[in-house]
């Protein structure tokens, strides 16, 4: 199965600074479709989970603009900018180009 | 507005079954997507499980394949989860939540129902 390798735990940010989160794959996630499939997840407690970014890049209808996902082959970042203190929560990446479905370990962002 | 809502028992004996539904309202299970379940466990690994198509076929993670069973119920709209023989590692939150073919993710969740495996 895909390995997803979120290296950073935690990350410590500032409200109206940037930050990224990375997600590294064991194998490319391009499909024969020429895309990745390659999704973004946010979880705050007591919400649902929000799917913000899919195929790598695209964001989700809603999602702020500050959320942006760039990345390909095997190397895929999430960046928030301008972080707004509702962005402090758990973030994951996940993969479904290969069954089964795999998640990263999930990056979780603090308040400095 | 679509919404998914996990529901059953929030403590499971081990060695028993667990057993779930996630009731659909606002968009049909058989008219589109696949209806998975995944899960998080303390520590936050988190576990896609497996799913059912709008046509009712399934797929399981290799690593559930023995013990999980997928169905559903089309005339209340809702699907469910089996998964037997449990021990104290399946302890989790237990999540539902849509599969879109055309964007490859899980665009719609459940809350999420926390299952205890304790005697």
């Amino acid at each position: 199965q895909i390995t997803l390798t979120q290296q950073a735990e935690s990350l410590w940010v500032s409200p109206g600074e940037k930050v990224s989160i990375t997600c590294r794959a064991s194998q490319s996630l391009l499909y024969t479709d020429g895309k990745y499939y390659l999704s973004w997840y946010q979880q705050r407690p007591g919400q649902t989970t929000r799917a913000l970014i899919y195929h790598a890049s695209i964001r989700t209808d809603g999602v702020p603009t500050r959320f942006i996902g760039s990345g390909s082959g095997t190397e895929f970042t999430l960046s928030i900018e301008d972080v707004q203190p509702e962005d402090i929560a758990l973030y994951y990446c996940l993969q479904t180009l290969k069954k089964p479905s795999t998640f990263g370990a999930g990056t979780k962002l603090e308040l400095k | 507005e679509i919404q998914l809502q996990e529901s059953g028992p929030g403590l499971v004996k081990p060695s028993q079954s667990l057993s779930l539904t996630c009731s659909v309202t606002g968009y049909s299970i058989i008219s589109g997507y696949d209806w998975s379940w995944i899960r998080k466990f303390p520590g936050n690994k988190m576990e896609w499980m497996g799913y059912i198509s709008n046509s009712g076929s399934t797929n399981y993670n290799p690593s559930l394949k023995l013990r999980i069973s997928i169905s559903r119920d089309t005339s209340k709209n809702h699907f469910f989860l089996q998964l037997n023989s449990v021990t104290t590692e399946d302890s989790a939150t237990y999540y539902c939540a849509r599969y879109g073919y055309y964007s490859g993710d899980f665009d719609y969740w459940g809350q999420g129902v926390m299952v205890t495996v304790s005697s």
